[in-house]
């Protein structure tokens, strides 16, 4: 799997967006970027991944950049339940098992 | 709620004894997969299985082996236990080989 980069922490304010980067500037063409959260010792959860187009689902959007070196994670109005670890993977789809990085240690602040 | 279960959610134990963990995958997934997280540790990949097959082995030690059964569900065995061994131990499903669900994880402790 390609090495991604995250920022260790990072600080957001109640209700406001949480945009988390990553790098990933040795993707390849047939790899996807994943993201998943890990909120507190629980199971980690899966929250969007893509491949070049930007994605959109309920929980987050996923703003890859044209060159697919770097990606940004967007949470549009951060809750305090967001308070997690965010971990940003790239792997091709049919790959094998995640390779979880350090992440990003995100904290929604009242 | 992800549809993977784990059982059982905590354990204490002592040195040197066995502990069997289970895990049951979402409704149709075929591959399993087992992870470990010691304290303010990353999550290490141990091992997946793929219809009953081993697919893949990452960091696993010797004293642990693990299995996937016929209905698909997996046990983990750790052996000659360790406090080294003191860990949350998670196991994932998938479909395919794409987005892994994760179950809420086993707490070890050994004393």
């Amino acid at each position: 799997d390609a090495k991604t980069t995250q920022p260790p922490s990072m600080d957001c304010a109640e209700g406001r967006a949480a945009n988390l980067p990553c790098n990933h500037s040795t993707i390849s063409g047939n790899e996807y970027v994943y993201w998943y959260r890990q909120i507190h010792s629980q199971g980690p959860q899966y929250i969007i991944h893509g491949l070049k187009n930007n994605e959109t689902n309920e929980m987050a959007s996923l703003i890859i950049t044209e060159d697919r070196k770097s990606s940004t994670l967007i949470l549009p109005h951060a809750t305090l339940r967001d308070t997690a670890v965010y971990y940003c993977i790239v792997r091709v789809a049919t790959g094998p098992h995640l390779v979880f990085g350090k992440g990003t240690r995100l904290s929604v602040i009242a | 709620d992800s549809g993977v279960t784990q059982t059982p959610k905590h354990l204490i134990t002592a040195t040197g004894q066995r502990v069997t963990l289970r895990c049951s995958p979402r409704s149709g997934d075929l591959s399993v997969y087992w992870y470990q997280q010691s304290l303010d540790q990353g999550l290490q990949f141990l091992i997946q299985y793929y219809n009953g097959e081993e697919r893949a082995k990452g960091n696993i030690l010797e004293r642990f082996s693990a299995q996937q059964f016929p209905d698909l569900h997996s046990e983990l065995n750790l052996s000659s236990l360790e406090l080294g061994d003191s860990a949350l131990y998670f196991c994932a499903s998938s479909v395919s080989t794409g987005e892994l669900f994760f179950g809420e994880g086993s707490r070890l402790t050994v004393l």
